[in-house]
C-alpha cells in the first residue's frame, strides 16, 4: 500500500491565483481530513470527510473549499490564494473499529508559499 | 471546543535520560487519548494512545498515563535515543464508535536529544 499520498510537495503562488491540493489514499478508509501547520500552531483541522459525498467544516475552513467524490480522494482547492494560507498541509485518512478509534494516517505534506 | 494545552514546548535531555510530556485538556467527555510523533519534514504519525477505561499503557520505551479526574495526559519515554528527537503532539477526543470527524491537537513539544 502506498498509504496517504499527496501532491504537489511544494508549491509557490501568487496571490489571486487557484489550485487544487490533491490527496489520494488506497486503504479504503471512510474518513479523510485536511489539516494545515503553522509554527506553533500544532495542526488545524480546515475541512472532513466521513464517505464519499459528505464533508464538513473544521476549526479554519474560510478560504479553502472540498468535494469527495470517491472514496480513495479528497481534493483541496483553494480558489483565490492568500498569503495567510502560506503553510504546510497535511491530508490524513482514517478508519474506525473496536481496536484502534480515530488512528489517523497522515500523507508526506505540501509546502504552500503564497507571496 | 476542546481546549488543548502541551508543556513543556521544547524539552532537552540527554540521551539515556527520561522524557515526560503533559496534556492538558478541557472537554470532559473526551475518551480517546493519542500521542503522535513527527519528525522533520514527515507527517505524524501515531505512537501511543489510551482510552478513557485504562490508566496506564506501556509500548516497549514509551508509556502513556491518563489522569481522567484532573483532564490530563502524559507521554513518557524511557532510555532516550537520538531516533527519539522530534516533535511530539497530544490530540485528545470523543470516540463515539463513529468514527473519525477530525482531531484537536496540541501545539507540539519539540524534543531535543542531546548525545
Amino acid at each position: 500500500n502506498a498509504g496517504v499520498t499527496q501532491t504537489p510537495k511544494f508549491q509557490v503562488l501568487k496571490t489571486g491565483q487557484s489550485m487544487t491540493l490533491q490527496c489520494a489514499q488506497d486503504m479504503n478508509h471512510e474518513y479523510m481530513s485536511w489539516y494545515r501547520q503553522d509554527p506553533g500552531m500544532g495542526l488545524r483541522l480546515i475541512h472532513y470527510s466521513v464517505g464519499a459525498g459528505i464533508t464538513d467544516q473544521g476549526e479554519v475552513p474560510n478560504g479553502y473549499n472540498v468535494s469527495r467524490s470517491t472514496t480513495e480522494d479528497f481534493p483541496l482547492r483553494l480558489l483565490s490564494a492568500a498569503p495567510s494560507q502560506t503553510s504546510v498541509y497535511f491530508c490524513a485518512s482514517s478508519y474506525s473499529d473496536n481496536r484502534t478509534p480515530y488512528e489517523q494516517y497522515f500523507g508526506p505534506g505540501t509546502r504552500l508559499t503564497v507571496t | 471546543g476542546e481546549n488543548v494545552e502541551q508543556h513543556p514546548s521544547t524539552l532537552s535531555v540527554q540521551e539515556g535520560d527520561s522524557a515526560v510530556i503533559k496534556c492538558t485538556y478541557s472537554d470532559s467527555a473526551s475518551n480517546y487519548f493519542p500521542w503522535y510523533k513527527q519528525e522533520l519534514g514527515k507527517g505524524p504519525q501515531l505512537i501511543i494512545d489510551i482510552r478513557s477505561n485504562v490508566g496506564e499503557k506501556k509500548d516497549q520505551r514509551i508509556a502513556v498515563t491518563l489522569n481522567k479526574t484532573a483532564k490530563h495526559f502524559s507521554l513518557h519515554i524511557t532510555e532516550t535515543q537520538p531516533e527519539d528527537s522530534a516533535v511530539y503532539f497530544c490530540a485528545p477526543s470523543q470516540y463515539s464508535g463513529g468514527g473519525a470527524d477530525g482531531l484537536t491537537f496540541g501545539k507540539g513539544t519539540h524534543l531535543i536529544i542531546q548525545p
